[in-house]
Protein backbone atom coordinates (compact mmCIF):
# COMPACT_ATOMS: atom_id res chain seq x y z
CA UNK A 1 0.00 0.00 0.00
CA UNK A 2 0.82 3.36 -0.74
CA UNK A 3 1.87 5.48 2.37
CA UNK A 4 3.67 7.71 4.49
CA UNK A 5 6.09 6.06 6.85
CA UNK A 6 7.67 7.45 9.68
CA UNK A 7 10.99 6.40 11.38
CA UNK A 8 11.01 5.95 14.72
CA UNK A 9 7.76 5.61 16.19
CA UNK A 10 10.06 6.91 19.33
CA UNK A 11 12.92 8.76 19.62
CA UNK A 12 14.32 9.81 23.12
CA UNK A 13 17.25 12.11 23.55
CA UNK A 14 19.13 14.12 25.51
CA UNK A 15 19.04 18.08 26.33
CA UNK A 16 20.98 19.62 23.94
CA UNK A 17 21.75 16.67 21.32
CA UNK A 18 21.09 16.97 17.81
CA UNK A 19 18.19 14.33 16.64
CA UNK A 20 17.27 13.79 12.95
CA UNK A 21 13.57 12.56 12.42
CA UNK A 22 12.77 10.95 8.99
CA UNK A 23 9.74 10.31 6.77
CA UNK A 24 9.79 8.00 3.31
CA UNK A 25 6.60 8.10 0.98
CA UNK A 26 5.12 6.25 -1.47
CA UNK A 27 2.58 7.99 -2.70
CA UNK A 28 4.89 10.43 -5.57
CA UNK A 29 3.55 13.44 -3.75
CA UNK A 30 4.82 16.55 -4.70
CA UNK A 31 4.73 18.08 -0.95
CA UNK A 32 6.06 17.18 2.33
CA UNK A 33 4.96 18.70 5.50
CA UNK A 34 6.50 18.31 9.05
CA UNK A 35 3.98 19.03 11.76
CA UNK A 36 4.82 19.46 15.50
CA UNK A 37 1.90 18.18 17.52
CA UNK A 38 1.80 18.28 21.65
CA UNK A 39 -0.95 16.70 23.94
CA UNK A 40 -4.44 17.31 23.17
CA UNK A 41 -3.31 20.04 20.77
CA UNK A 42 -3.85 20.24 17.07
CA UNK A 43 -0.76 19.81 14.58
CA UNK A 44 1.43 22.75 14.31
CA UNK A 45 2.88 23.22 10.77
CA UNK A 46 6.54 23.71 10.89
CA UNK A 47 7.74 23.72 7.41
CA UNK A 48 6.63 22.31 4.05
CA UNK A 49 8.89 21.55 0.47
CA UNK A 50 6.61 21.93 -2.97
CA UNK A 51 9.23 19.53 -4.77
CA UNK A 52 12.19 20.94 -3.35
CA UNK A 53 11.20 24.71 -2.74
CA UNK A 54 11.28 25.88 1.32
CA UNK A 55 8.97 26.91 2.86
CA UNK A 56 9.38 27.79 6.33
CA UNK A 57 6.82 29.23 8.67
CA UNK A 58 7.39 32.43 10.44
CA UNK A 59 6.86 30.91 13.89
CA UNK A 60 8.88 27.68 13.50
CA UNK A 61 11.89 28.56 15.97
CA UNK A 62 15.71 27.98 14.45
CA UNK A 63 16.47 25.38 16.08
CA UNK A 64 14.35 23.48 13.44
CA UNK A 65 15.83 22.33 10.03
CA UNK A 66 14.45 20.24 7.12
CA UNK A 67 15.79 18.51 4.54
CA UNK A 68 14.27 16.57 1.50
CA UNK A 69 17.19 15.08 -0.64
CA UNK A 70 14.34 13.61 -2.84
CA UNK A 71 11.34 13.25 -3.96
CA UNK A 72 10.67 10.40 -1.46
CA UNK A 73 12.14 11.28 2.16
CA UNK A 74 12.38 14.08 4.19
CA UNK A 75 14.20 14.77 7.06
CA UNK A 76 13.60 17.25 10.12
CA UNK A 77 16.43 18.07 12.31
CA UNK A 78 16.24 19.52 16.07
CA UNK A 79 19.65 21.11 16.44
CA UNK A 80 19.12 21.15 20.07
CA UNK A 81 16.34 20.46 21.43
CA UNK A 82 15.06 21.67 24.70
CA UNK A 83 12.19 20.53 27.03
CA UNK A 84 9.93 21.95 25.33
CA UNK A 85 10.72 20.30 21.93
CA UNK A 86 8.91 17.28 23.21
CA UNK A 87 6.15 16.33 20.79
CA UNK A 88 4.62 14.18 18.61
CA UNK A 89 6.35 14.99 14.98
CA UNK A 90 4.11 14.00 12.00
CA UNK A 91 4.82 13.56 8.54
CA UNK A 92 2.16 15.00 5.76
CA UNK A 93 1.98 14.73 2.06
CA UNK A 94 -0.22 15.90 -0.52
CA UNK A 95 0.17 15.72 -4.35
CA UNK A 96 0.04 19.48 -5.16
CA UNK A 97 -0.22 22.46 -3.22
CA UNK A 98 -3.24 24.20 -3.04
CA UNK A 99 -6.39 22.39 -1.55
CA UNK A 100 -5.74 18.62 -1.82
CA UNK A 101 -5.90 15.87 1.01
CA UNK A 102 -2.79 15.76 3.10
CA UNK A 103 -1.71 12.27 4.21
CA UNK A 104 -0.26 11.65 7.54
CA UNK A 105 2.25 9.29 8.77
CA UNK A 106 1.45 8.05 12.08
CA UNK A 107 4.17 9.94 13.48
CA UNK A 108 7.11 10.21 15.97
CA UNK A 109 6.99 10.43 19.48
CA UNK A 110 9.75 12.42 20.88
CA UNK A 111 11.21 12.85 24.61
CA UNK A 112 13.86 15.00 25.85
CA UNK A 113 15.66 13.50 29.02
CA UNK B 1 -7.65 35.54 11.06
CA UNK B 2 -6.76 32.34 10.50
CA UNK B 3 -8.38 30.60 13.37
CA UNK B 4 -10.94 27.69 12.62
CA UNK B 5 -12.94 27.65 15.92
CA UNK B 6 -14.01 24.00 16.84
CA UNK B 7 -16.85 23.00 19.74
CA UNK B 8 -17.76 21.45 21.61
CA UNK B 9 -14.05 20.29 22.89
CA UNK B 10 -15.13 17.01 24.51
CA UNK B 11 -18.41 15.12 23.98
CA UNK B 12 -20.08 11.92 24.95
CA UNK B 13 -22.46 10.17 22.97
CA UNK B 14 -24.36 6.95 23.11
CA UNK B 15 -23.73 4.66 21.06
CA UNK B 16 -26.54 4.62 18.07
CA UNK B 17 -26.51 8.41 18.77
CA UNK B 18 -25.25 11.39 16.63
CA UNK B 19 -22.43 12.80 16.96
CA UNK B 20 -22.44 17.23 15.89
CA UNK B 21 -19.20 19.03 15.56
CA UNK B 22 -19.66 22.24 14.91
CA UNK B 23 -16.54 24.49 13.61
CA UNK B 24 -16.70 28.26 12.35
CA UNK B 25 -14.10 30.48 10.41
CA UNK B 26 -13.65 33.84 9.98
CA UNK B 27 -11.07 34.28 6.63
CA UNK B 28 -13.14 33.93 3.50
CA UNK B 29 -10.35 33.16 1.63
CA UNK B 30 -10.79 29.57 2.72
CA UNK B 31 -11.69 27.13 0.18
CA UNK B 32 -11.86 23.80 1.29
CA UNK B 33 -12.54 22.20 4.53
CA UNK B 34 -11.80 18.58 5.53
CA UNK B 35 -12.25 16.55 8.58
CA UNK B 36 -9.71 14.64 10.48
CA UNK B 37 -9.80 11.69 12.61
CA UNK B 38 -6.94 10.99 14.65
CA UNK B 39 -6.41 7.76 16.94
CA UNK B 40 -4.09 7.72 20.10
CA UNK B 41 -0.80 6.86 18.74
CA UNK B 42 -1.61 7.62 15.45
CA UNK B 43 -1.25 10.43 12.94
CA UNK B 44 -4.80 12.47 11.91
CA UNK B 45 -6.38 10.08 8.77
CA UNK B 46 -8.86 12.16 6.38
CA UNK B 47 -12.19 11.41 7.06
CA UNK B 48 -14.12 13.72 4.48
CA UNK B 49 -13.69 16.75 3.12
CA UNK B 50 -16.04 19.79 1.06
CA UNK B 51 -15.87 22.80 -0.94
CA UNK B 52 -17.98 26.00 -0.20
CA UNK B 53 -19.68 25.33 -3.69
CA UNK B 54 -21.71 22.46 -2.07
CA UNK B 55 -23.86 23.33 1.37
CA UNK B 56 -23.59 18.94 1.92
CA UNK B 57 -21.59 16.22 1.30
CA UNK B 58 -22.32 12.41 2.64
CA UNK B 59 -20.15 9.33 2.88
CA UNK B 60 -21.14 6.20 4.54
CA UNK B 61 -22.59 7.73 8.26
CA UNK B 62 -20.64 10.65 7.80
CA UNK B 63 -21.61 13.94 6.68
CA UNK B 64 -20.23 17.70 6.49
CA UNK B 65 -23.18 20.53 6.34
CA UNK B 66 -21.58 23.53 5.48
CA UNK B 67 -22.87 27.17 5.64
CA UNK B 68 -21.16 29.53 3.94
CA UNK B 69 -23.17 32.72 4.60
CA UNK B 70 -22.37 32.21 8.40
CA UNK B 71 -19.16 30.77 7.93
CA UNK B 72 -19.60 27.74 9.89
CA UNK B 73 -19.61 23.87 9.04
CA UNK B 74 -20.28 21.00 11.16
CA UNK B 75 -18.95 17.00 10.98
CA UNK B 76 -22.15 14.25 11.71
CA UNK B 77 -22.19 10.84 12.53
CA UNK B 78 -25.26 9.33 12.15
CA UNK B 79 -25.67 5.71 14.25
CA UNK B 80 -22.06 6.48 16.38
CA UNK B 81 -20.40 3.04 17.26
CA UNK B 82 -17.24 2.61 20.06
CA UNK B 83 -15.05 2.30 16.81
CA UNK B 84 -15.69 6.21 16.54
CA UNK B 85 -14.20 6.91 19.82
CA UNK B 86 -11.27 9.23 18.72
CA UNK B 87 -10.46 13.03 18.20
CA UNK B 88 -11.77 14.73 15.54
CA UNK B 89 -10.09 17.92 13.62
CA UNK B 90 -11.60 20.46 11.15
CA UNK B 91 -9.31 22.48 9.34
CA UNK B 92 -9.74 24.49 6.41
CA UNK B 93 -7.45 25.72 3.37
CA UNK B 94 -6.73 28.53 1.70
CA UNK B 95 -3.56 28.19 -0.47
CA UNK B 96 -1.10 25.92 0.51
CA UNK B 97 -1.77 26.32 4.56
CA UNK B 98 -3.80 24.05 6.14
CA UNK B 99 -5.35 25.59 9.72
CA UNK B 100 -6.80 23.56 12.26
CA UNK B 101 -9.15 23.73 14.73
CA UNK B 102 -8.55 22.76 18.24
CA UNK B 103 -9.82 19.19 18.03
CA UNK B 104 -12.79 17.16 19.56
CA UNK B 105 -12.60 14.00 22.11
CA UNK B 106 -15.57 11.91 20.88
CA UNK B 107 -16.52 8.91 23.47
CA UNK B 108 -18.94 7.11 21.98
CA UNK B 109 -20.52 5.07 25.06
CA UNK B 110 -22.63 1.66 24.83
Amino acid sequence: DAMVIQNPRYQVTQFGKPVTLSCSQTLNHNVMYWYQQKSSQAPKLLFHYYDKDFNNEADTPDNFQSRRPNTSFCFLDIRSPGLGDAAMYLCATSLQKINQPQHFGDGTRLSIL
Amino acid sequence: QQQVKQSPQSLIVQKGGISIINCAYENTAFDYFPWYQQFPGKGPALLIAIRPDVSEKKEGRFTISFNKSAKQFSLHIMDSQPGDSATYFCAASSREKLTFGTGTRLTIIP
